[in-house]
């Protein structure tokens, strides 16, 4: 089976750096996604890690140790409008998608 | 705006019917993806369908089907509906099959059901 950890909540400073943890264990692995969802929207794309490292986009950073089960969201330069959930997803082999319970991420003044 | 649109946005039903919910995919996009979303449960993957075949099946209960049509648009149906069927139903569209690649999913504004 797929078990997916991530922090419930987490708060930070606008202009600030915050980074948001996952952890993994699947069956079989295609790949981790990160999506950012804002109350009573649907998700959107983050970002996509298949291979061991950092992918930068932006403020937004993912990282991804296979070897560990283990991914990381970074985001700098916090602004007001980053305030959302943040859902780390693992695909495996066969396609099937499991996400985490997501963040809920707090930006303050 | 995803490009990626779903009927209706707000659903009110009984226990014990029946309900359709459909989506549209952007244009060019192949893959359609069904999730459900509830506050205890999260966001669950419940089938992908690419070009028409199913291509991958996650958490669907055997009361929910679906499918795609030739016209790529997708539909999901629930039956003999139960209160723990309410949930809010997003549908995403990709370009690929997903099984090798990114293949960014958008995601629709999704559809509310409520089952009293």
């Amino acid at each position: 089976g797929q078990n997916i950890d991530q922090p419930t909540e987490m708060t930070a400073t606008e202009g600030a750096i915050v980074q948001i943890n996952c952890t993994y264990q699947t069956s079989g692995f295609n790949g981790l996604f990160w999506y950012q969802q804002h109350a009573g929207e649907a998700p959107t794309f983050l970002s996509y890690n298949v291979l061991d490292g950092l992918e930068e986009k932006g403020r937004f950073s993912s990282f991804l140790s296979r070897s560990k089960g283990y991914s990381y969201l970074l985001l700098k330069e916090l602004q007001m409008k980053d305030s959302a959930s943040y859902l780390c997803a693992v695909r495996a082999v066969n396609n099937d998608m499991r996400f985490g319970a997501g963040t809920r991420l707090t930006v303050k003044p | 705006d995803s490009g990626v649109t779903q009927t209706p946005k707000h659903l009110i039903t009984a226990t014990g019917q029946r309900v359709t919910l459909r989506c549209s995919p952007r244009s060019g996009d192949l893959s359609v993806y069904w999730y459900q979303q509830s506050l205890d449960q999260g966001l669950q993957f419940l089938i992908q369908y690419y070009n028409g075949e199913e291509r991958a099946k996650g958490n669907i209960l055997e009361r929910f089907s679906a499918q795609q049509f030739p016209d790529l648009h997708s539909e999901l149906n629930l039956s003999s509906l139960e209160l723990g069927d309410s949930a809010l139903y997003f549908c995403a569209s990709s370009v690929g099959d997903g099984l090798a690649g990114s293949y960014e999913q958008y995601f629709g504004p999704g559809t509310r059901l409520t089952v009293t």
